[in-house]
């Protein structure tokens, strides 16, 4: 099984779509969890941090469930500028990370 | 942004020659990481430090050798280019680990495409 899963898409939906993705992580000790965001051709840049309490940011909210070890994003109207992909990011021991391969969001007008 | 810089930003070698990639920070962290990503595998972890002088195997480290002589600098080594290690490398720094307090957020470098002929 893969140390962090998710649906590689693409996932289509117009302009001021909801759309939620999901991530399942194998490692019950992983302590920390992010979702971090690549362009086309580009880095990959923090979009934010995943805490158990669930927390949100503008149009994003981020879940976490421990019991379930998944990790979900919900994007609420959405943005052409939104088209990106996103990458599920888990802690992978003391001091490295382990990134999914990615959802990758399409945006249309 | 950050301040990492990566160099070169492409480049083309034949198979069997020595390679290397240089990351350089402005930012002071102590952590310091190498990334190669391909389709259909994403980003993994090639090689870290955390310290100089101090680095550590990733999950994909064979054919790859690094160095920390500074904080600043961490160095990439491809011993003999194969074509298998045709990628876009990817070096990142953050100043704390998930396990500690203060930022663990990754910044990332902007990437060196590299191709091996």
């Amino acid at each position: 099984r893969k140390e962090v899963e998710q649906d590689p898409g693409p996932f289509n939906v117009p302009e001021g779509a909801t759309v939620a993705f999901n991530c399942t992580y194998s490692n019950s000790a992983s302590q920390s969890f992010f979702w971090y965001r690549q362009d086309c051709r580009k880095e990959p840049k923090l979009l934010m941090s995943v805490y158990s309490s669930g927390n949100e940011d503008g149009r994003f909210t981020a879940q976490l469930n421990r019991a379930s070890q998944y990790i979900s994003l919900l994007i609420r109207d959405s943005k052409l500028s939104d088209s990106a992909t996103y990458l599920c990011v888990v802690n992978a021991g003391y001091s490295t990370l382990t990134f999914g391969k990615g959802t990758m969001l399409l945006v249309s007008p | 942004d950050a301040g990492i810089t990566q160099s070169p930003r492409h480049k083309v070698t034949e198979t069997g020659t020595p390679v290397t990639l240089r990351c350089h920070q402005t930012e002071n962290h102590r952590y310091m990481y190498w990334y190669r990503q391909d389709p259909g595998h994403g980003l993994r972890l090639i090689h870290y430090s955390y310290g100089v002088k101090d680095t550590d195997k990733g999950e994909v480290s064979d054919g790859y050798s690094v160095s920390r002589s500074k904080t600043e600098d961490f160095l990439l080594t491809l011993e003999s280019a194969t074509s298998s290690q045709t990628s876009v490398y990817f070096c990142a720094i953050s100043e704390s680990t998930p396990y500690q307090a203060g930022n663990t957020e990754a910044f990332f470098g902007q990437g060196t495409r590299l191709t091996v002929v």
